[in-house]
Order: structure tokens, then C-alpha cells, then sequence
């Protein structure tokens, strides 16, 4: 079956640090893979994608590298800053009528 | 271009009664989901709607039942409330395509006292 794992939270990082937020996941064929933010109070924003092995999604200084030989889609950025403080979820959808699983989410929390 | 728009955006109900939630899909798009997302937890699929047919369960029980209009629009209908129940109801739009980007709307909180 499908199903995605994340690193645990909370992340405390200070500002200008290097962020890493691992993600693995199981699947059956080939999945699209996703990163979505959630700031609080709200709802999901995608904040990058990749649909292929070796694709690199990127996005507001976020990148993430879809690896097949080892099932992983880690999301980094090399200088976070205080706005970048949510919640961080992995996502892939692979089944026909898309249907997306998600991981449960990691923390973070930026200081200046 | 608007967004996905859910209504209400918060909920009070009671054990045993029954709620609408209702999800207007990005324009264009003809494929609407629902998840539940429980607090400190990573949403869970309810259903999936394209074309006014139901194209997909999640593992819900048999209270929760979902309908699409004939503008793509969506209710989320819970009978029986569960104080299990309370979390926020997220609805997402896409264009149906296997494997693509879903677009999540601001989502409906519901708390069950």
C-alpha cells in the first residue's frame, strides 16, 4: 500500500539556519510527490511538487529531489527565516482517482 | 482567480447531531475531496467527487456521506456527531487527473461538545 513518513517534530532552528525535513514513503507504481505547508489556523498550500524520479521541486528557496532508490523526498532550504515557521507535510498521490496520503507532519519553528 | 472556498469556517455542534459542510472548487476544476484532519495529525482522505460521481472512500464510517452539484460544488454531510468528530475539514478541487496537484481550501472546524 501507500503511505508516507516524516520526520517528527518540532524542528527549532534560528534564523538563517539550514533546514531539513526528512520524508520516505511507500508506494505502488509511480507516485507524484508533494510538499505542503500549513501556517496556523489555516488550510493547505502546496509549496512544491516533483512527478518523476530525479525531478527537484523548488519553490520560495525550498527544494526537494524525488529519489527512487531510496524512496525519499527531503525537503530543504539553506536559510530559513522566522515566516517560514509551520507545519511542513509530505504528501503522494498514485492511485487513478487520486487520492493523496499524507504524512504526519513536522513542526517548525524559527528564532531570530 | 478565486481559491477553494469552504463555509462555514467554524462549527459548535452537540453529540448526536448532524452538520453540512459545504466546498465551492476552484473554476475550472471538476474533481472535489474531503479529508479530515484531527489535531497534531496529517489530513485523512473521506471521499473524492468528479463528474457528480463518487470516485472514491476513504475509511469513514457510513455516517459521513458527500454529494456533488451540477456546478462541481460539494457538501460534506456527518449524521450522528461523535465527539471523535471534532477536527478540521479540509476540501480540495483538481482537474481529475491521476497523480496531480489538489488545492486545498482554509478548511471548516468542527468541535462536538
Amino acid at each position: 500500500g501507500n503511505s508516507v513518513t516524516q520526520m517528527e517534530g518540532p524542528v527549532t532552528l534560528s534564523e538563517e539556519a539550514f533546514l531539513t525535513i526528512n520524508c520516505t514513503y511507500t508506494a505502488t507504481g509511480y507516485p507524484s510527490l508533494f510538499w505542503y505547508v500549513q501556517y496556523p489556523g489555516e488550510g493547505l498550500q502546496l509549496l512544491l511538487k516533483a512527478t518523476k524520479a530525479d525531478d527537484k521541486g523548488s519553490n520560495k528557496g525550498f527544494e526537494a529531489t524525488y529519489r527512487k532508490e531510496t524512496t525519499s523526498f527531503h525537503l530543504e532550504k539553506g536559510s530559513v527565516q522566522v515566516s517560514d515557521s509551520a507545519v511542513y507535510f509530505c504528501a503522494l498521490t498514485g492511485d487513478n482517482f487520486n487520492k493523496f496520503y499524507f504524512g504526519s507532519g513536522t513542526k517548525l519553528n524559527v528564532k531570530p | 482567480d478565486a481559491g477553494v472556498t469552504q463555509s462555514p469556517t467554524h462549527l459548535i455542534k452537540t453529540r448526536g447531531q448532524q452538520v453540512t459542510l459545504r466546498c465551492s472548487p476552484i473554476s475550472g476544476h471538476k474533481s472535489v475531496s474531503w479529508y479530515q484532519q484531527v489535531l497534531g495529525q496529517g489530513p485523512q482522505f473521506i471521499f473524492q467527487y468528479y463528474e457528480k460521481e463518487e470516485r472514491g472512500r476513504g475509511n469513514f464510517p457510513d455516517r459521513f456521506s458527500a454529494r456533488q452539484f451540477p456546478n462541481y460544488s460539494s457538501e460534506l454531510n456527518v449524521n450522528a456527531l461523535l465527539l471523535g468528530d471534532s477536527a478540521l475539514y479540509l476540501c480540495a478541487s483538481g482537474s481529475g487527473g491521476a497523480r496531480e496537484t489538489q488545492y486545498f481550501g482554509p478548511g471548516t472546524r468542527l468541535l462536538v461538545l
